[in-house]
């Protein structure tokens, strides 16, 4: 089992270009997110999954756009990247008791270092 | 919506000693409490949880406890090593996860 993988690994981009981060986990889990961090600020939730054909918004959305595109992959696209986007941007996934409206593990990807210049 | 404060941000040990990081979350709904290790340029990894329902859980060197009346919870570690050294968060989960702002522990020889 890979887990969670996410590409690419490092990107630069210039003010105003678009680029999609692409994520996928083979733990046929329900539930995947996107997280941003920065230096101090902990794990900021962008956007998350909780099931196929849903997403909706976390903590800091603005500037992002996610698509489930099936149960294995969640990808986040910067349709006009800004400097206040450089940052490291984790992928994670989880299964969630629905039972007990509580989660389960998440694990993430190796993460993406992106600098938008 | 959730708010989690952790303290403190930085905690320098020496080898064999204990640490003791505390986080406060602010949604009583909350009901799962994950704790993360992120070494420098890795990715986190889940060290130990509890959920409501339980006081304290234990797991060799590290222990967490539980207060939902105050909405408190603790990392414990023993017998600190060097390989301990790394950035540490706490989460609280109610429809999603919101996580601490991190504590860096350095355990010296």
């Amino acid at each position: 089992n890979a887990g969670v993988t996410q590409t690419p690994k490092f990107q630069v981009l210039k003010t105003g270009q678009s680029m999609t981060l692409q994520c996928a986990q083979d733990m046929n889990h329900n539930s995947m997110y996107w997280y941003r961090q920065d230096p101090g600020m902990g794990l900021r939730l962008i956007y998350y999954s909780a099931s196929e054909g849903t997403t909706d918004k976390g903590e800091v959305p603005n500037g992002y756009n996610v698509s489930r595109l099936n149960k294995r992959e969640f990808s986040l696209r910067l349709e006009s990247a800004a400097p206040s986007q450089t940052s490291v941007y984790f992928c994670a996934s989880s299964e969630v008791d629905s039972w007990f409206y509580s989660s389960y593990e998440q694990y993430f990807g190796p993460g993406t270092r992106l600098t938008v210049t | 919506g959730e708010n989690v404060e952790q303290h403190p941000s930085t905690l320098s040990v020496q080898e064999g000693d204990s640490a003791v990081i505390k986080c406060t979350y602010s949604d009583s709904a909350s009901n799962y409490f994950p704790w993360y290790k992120q070494e420098l340029g890795k990715r986190p990894q889940l060290i130990i949880d509890i959920r409501s329902n339980v006081g304290e859980k234990k797991d060799q060197r590290i222990a967490v406890t539980l207060n939902k009346t105050a909405k408190h919870f603790s990392l414990h570690i023993t017998e600190t090593q060097p390989e301990d050294s790394a950035v540490y968060f706490c989460a609280a989960y109610f429809q999603k996860l919101v996580f601490g702002t991190g504590t860096r522990l350095l355990v010296s020889p």
